[in-house]
């Protein structure tokens, strides 16, 4: 089974300020992971997956994550904050058969 | 190349109709899965389907019916509308399971409203 967990609903950060979005995950296979985005009535989009290759991964946008295995997190990142990134982000884990298992996903509020 | 298309796209309902939600996609893709948004819920899985004639269910699938007749297609029908069905559904597909690196492909969702 998997599950993740996104702690807190909200972060809001300054323009120009480091981006920070915790995903704890758990999984009873090696994990692949995933971070999605989503901006206001809009569908999901992929920022960057994981899949057992470079534990840092890089994504679009300027996002960035580390696999953290002993600490079984997958923490996404991004040094500058820009307007443009205020959306909902959501970390997923996949199981077997392409099921992915959503963490409850972050609203992240940019601030000029 | 549409990629993963769903119809429609804004919906509202009466309590007790019901309507059948559309997701066909054009890349071959054997798995197709069914999502509900909800706030504060993230995403979560409704019905799955590994390839034509194979369907299962995922967390939550009371109130919902799924077929796959064929490779491109893969119907929600909701049999009898609920408001707590009120939500956002996505519908995915991938050509096999992720965990061989595939992409999964989302359609650009379905906003749907019960009265």
């Amino acid at each position: 089974a998997q599950s993740v967990t996104q702690l807190g609903s909200h972060v809001s950060v300054s323009e120009g300020a480091l981006v920070l979005l915790r995903c704890n995950y758990s999984s009873s296979v090696p994990p692949y992971l995933f971070w999605y985005v989503q901006y206001p009535n809009q569908g999901l989009q992929l920022l960057l997956k994981y899949t057992s290759a470079a534990t840092l991964v890089k994504g679009i946008n300027g996002f960035e994550a580390e696999f953290k295995k002993s600490e079984t997190s997958f923490h996404l990142t991004k040094p500058s904050a820009h307007m443009s990134d205020a959306a909902e982000y959501f970390c997923a884990v996949a199981g077997a058969n392409s099921k992915l298992t959503f963490g409850k996903g972050i609203t992240l509020s940019v601030r000029p | 190349n549409a990629g993963v298309t769903q119809t429609p796209k804004f919906q509202v309902l009466k309590t007790g109709q019901s309507m059948t939600l559309q997701c066909a996609q054009d890349m071959n893709h054997e798995y197709m899965s069914w999502y509900r948004q909800d706030p504060g819920m993230g995403l979560r899985l409704i019905h799955y389907s590994v390839g034509a004639g194979i369907t299962d269910q995922g967390e939550v699938p009371n109130g919902y019916n799924v077929s796959r007749s064929t490779t491109e297609d893969f119907p929600l029908r909701l049999l009898s509308a609920a408001p707590s069905q009120t939500s956002v559904y996505f519908c995915a597909s991938s050509y096999q399971t992720i965990r061989s690196g595939n992409t999964i492909y989302f359609g650009e969702g379905s906003w749907l409203t019960v009265v």
